[in-house]
């Protein structure tokens, strides 16, 4: 069992508002990254981190940021959330090395109205 | 271009009955394959892997996929399925991007098990 976590589990919340979705791991792992899936929908990656100070844009272009201060922690927020946000945020860290298996936290759904 | 193809949406087995579950991919060099499973409201879990070292891989609950570089496939597979395996599953294939691997996911098998 991969020691993943992200918070909240599920966020409602209006247009205009500003979110940051939380993910921490406590493998040491010094790469991270963030996915989005629309329901049905595979995975796209829109974020990743080869360790602190470092972020980089995925695949999939995204409006929100993230920030990799310290090691096990990496947020993503949204300045101002629309409904074309509503979407599930899927968190994974790896090793580097070692075929770089993600592990996957349990994902953040969020819902913008 | 690295890629990965799942080539059935849904699949629909019998309890006690084998899964096939079929992905084909795409890439210009000896990939790292995965298969990653994940439940209603649950995160992604690791299947198995696939990185170059025998082509029959065994994974968790029983699963297992066999790399075939003839047929560019990497078909999951169990010989009895249980009512817990009803999920979907998502076939990825690793590519190099920058100084980290990415992760290219297919677009998802969703497995039924009837009783």
């Amino acid at each position: 069992e991969a020691d993943i976590y992200q918070t909240p589990r599920y966020l409602v919340i209006g247009t205009g508002k500003k979110i940051t979705l939380e993910c921490s791991q406590t493998m040491g792992h010094d790469k991270m990254y963030w996915y989005q899936q629309d329901p049905g929908m595979e995975l796209h990656l829109i974020h990743y981190s080869y360790g602190v100070n470092s972020t980089e844009k995925g695949d999939l272009s995204s409006e929100s940021t993230v920030s990799r201060i310290r090691t096990e922690h990496f947020p993503l927020t949204l300045e101002s959330a629309r409904p074309s946000h509503t979407s599930q945020y899927l968190c994974a860290s790896s090793l580097s090395g070692a075929g770089e298996t993600q592990y996957f936290g349990p994902g953040t759904r969020l819902l913008v109205l | 271009a690295q890629s990965v193809t799942q080539l059935d949406s849904h699949v629909s087995v019998s309890e006690g009955t084998p899964v096939l579950l079929r992905c084909n991919y795409s890439s210009s060099y000896s990939p790292s394959l995965f298969w990653y499973v994940q439940h209603p409201n649950k995160g992604l879990q690791l299947l198995l892997k696939y990185t170059s070292a025998a082509t029959l891989v065994k994974g968790i609950n029983g699963f297992e996929a066999e790399f075939k570089k003839s047929e560019t496939s990497f078909h999951l597979t169990k010989p009895s399925a249980h009512m817990s395996d009803a999920a979907e599953y998502f076939c990825v294939v690793s590519v190099r991007g920058g100084a980290t691997n990415k992760l290219i996911f297919g677009t998802g098998t969703l497995l039924a098990v009837q009783p």
